[in-house]
């Protein structure tokens, strides 16, 4: 079936530098993508979305950028903080789809 | 604004007991509603889920079931624990109108 996979499943980044995250999906009628954030012991959080008519959306200190043509996913964080240490999912869903695939995860963590 | 519950949110539970847990929406009508599991350290593996009441898919085979009830109420049982039934138990709801999925606390399960 299709899935979303991830690059990296770890990844160490200095705190104030800017991270990014990267996510393969293979399933080209996906039309919607999502970033989720995950907390130690708490369900997954919302963070960015992007539909397939656009390349790049920002939010705050967060971009996501989709590149249709070699289906890859990409979550950038500006200015890198503690509280920006979770596993984070990437997921892709049809919009006529009632469920969500999510990626494998990827864990950020953040050096001092 | 909507918000989302699930309890209890730890649970001790010994092998070949039942369970019963339940998920909660508020400040939506008519939601799609979610159950998955989470492995410690892995990612999100959907269950079942709802898109009204009476109406369930189950997506992987196992000795668990889902009903609902009521248009905003999700409950996860077992007649009979398993170990490998341990695991983070989430559950999620999206509007008829949205793509997003947004996640309720979670639910610990540990099966002894």
């Amino acid at each position: 079936g299709e899935s979303v996979g991830l690059h990296l499943p770890t990844l160490s980044v200095q705190e104030g530098d800017n991270s990014i995250i990267n996510c393969a999906y293979s399933n080209s009628a996906s039309d919607y993508f999502i970033w989720y954030k995950q907390e130690s012991g708490k369900g997954p959080q919302f963070i960015i979305d992007i539909r397939s008519n656009m390349d790049k959306r920002q939010g705050q200190r967060v971009t996501v950028l989709l590149n249709k043509t070699v289906k890859h996913l990409s979550l950038q964080i500006a200015a890198t903080q503690p509280g920006d240490s979770a596993v984070y999912f990437c997921a892709e869903k049809k919009s006529s789809a009632s469920k969500i695939i999510f990626g494998s995860g990827t864990r950020l963590s953040i050096r001092p | 604004s909507q918000t989302i519950h699930q309890w209890p949110a730890t649970l001790v539970q010994p092998v070949g007991s039942p369970l019963s847990l339940e998920c909660t929406v508020e400040g939506t009508s008519n939601p799609n509603l979610y159950w998955y599991r989470q492995a410690a350290g892995r990612g999100l593996q959907l269950l079942f889920y709802s898109v009204g009441i009476g109406q369930i898919s189950s997506e992987v085979p196992q000795n668990l079931s889902a009903s609902r009830p009521q248009d905003r109420q999700f409950i996860l049982s077992s007649k009979k624990l398993l170990l490998s039934d341990s695991g983070f138990y989430l559950c999620a709801w999206s509007g008829l109108s949205t793509d997003t999925q947004y996640f309720g606390p979670g639910t610990r399960l540990t099966v002894l």
